[in-house]
């Protein structure tokens, strides 16, 4: 079965500074990968998503994220953080179970902090 | 604007009471989720149903009841039997049937938040 490990359960950072969450994941066959921002007690809001075509992954507010078969990860990434960008990430991998149903396999999720 | 719309936004039970929490999309979408969020846990699948009048039990299922009467709404009441109901449930959707479009991104609603008292 598929699995999706968030590495960091916190990630702090200064505004202006590049921000990394890590994320790793198993799968036996091609994966689609996702990342969601949650802000506080609201729903999920899809950053980004990769379905195998180009590995490198633009989203909105400036994230992207990389595809990296050989290493399992895809990490999300941006240059320059905002405090805006505070919020909790969660790194989900489409998951097809025994009766050919696709379901989303969620991490625990990353906090990132931000601070002035 | 289509979207997700869950109600209410906060909600309390007594001990022993079954309440229900209302998810409604716009969004023409086939298939409806719930999700219980808990602290450092991620999201966990509760029931999730690909058209009208079918559902299946998601990973954690046990105390919960959902029905499918509509294609636009996905109710979920937590019964009594659920021991530990304190938590943040969000409901999803996504586009089409699962087994065709596994690349398709879900929509959620803003959430419920529920606490025994």
């Amino acid at each position: 079965a598929q699995s999706v490990t968030q590495l960091d359960s916190h990630v702090s950072v200064s505004e202006g500074t590049p921000v990394l969450l890590r994320c790793n994941y198993s799968s036996s066959y091609s994966p689609s990968l996702f990342w969601y921002v949650q802000h506080p007690n609201k729903g999920l809001q899809l950053l980004l998503k990769y379905t195998s075509a180009a590995t490198l992954v633009k989203g909105i507010n400036g994230f992207e994220a990389e595809f990296k078969k050989s290493e399992t990860s895809f990490h999300l990434t941006k240059p320059s953080a905002h405090m805006s960008d505070a919020a909790e990430y969660f790194c989900v991998v489409s998951d097809l179970d025994t009766s050919g149903t696709y379901k989303y396999i969620f991490g625990t999720g990353t906090r990132l902090k931000v601070l002035a | 604007d289509g979207g997700i719309t869950q109600s209410p936004k906060y909600l309390f039970r007594k001990e022993g009471q079954n309440v229900t929490l209302s998810c409604e999309q716009n969004l023409n979408h086939d298939a409806m989720y719930w999700y219980r969020q808990d602290p450092g846990q991620g999201l966990r699948l509760i029931y999730y149903s690909q058209i009208v009048n079918d559902f299946q039990k998601g990973d954690i299922a046990e105390g919960y009841s959902v029905s499918r009467e509509k294609k636009e709404s996905f109710p979920l009441t937590v019964t009594s039997a659920q021991k530990n109901p304190t938590a943040f449930y969000l409901c999803a959707s996504t586009l089409g049937l699962g087994t065709v479009v596994g690349n398709t991104e879900a929509f959620f609603g803003q959430g419920t938040r529920l606490t025994v008292v």
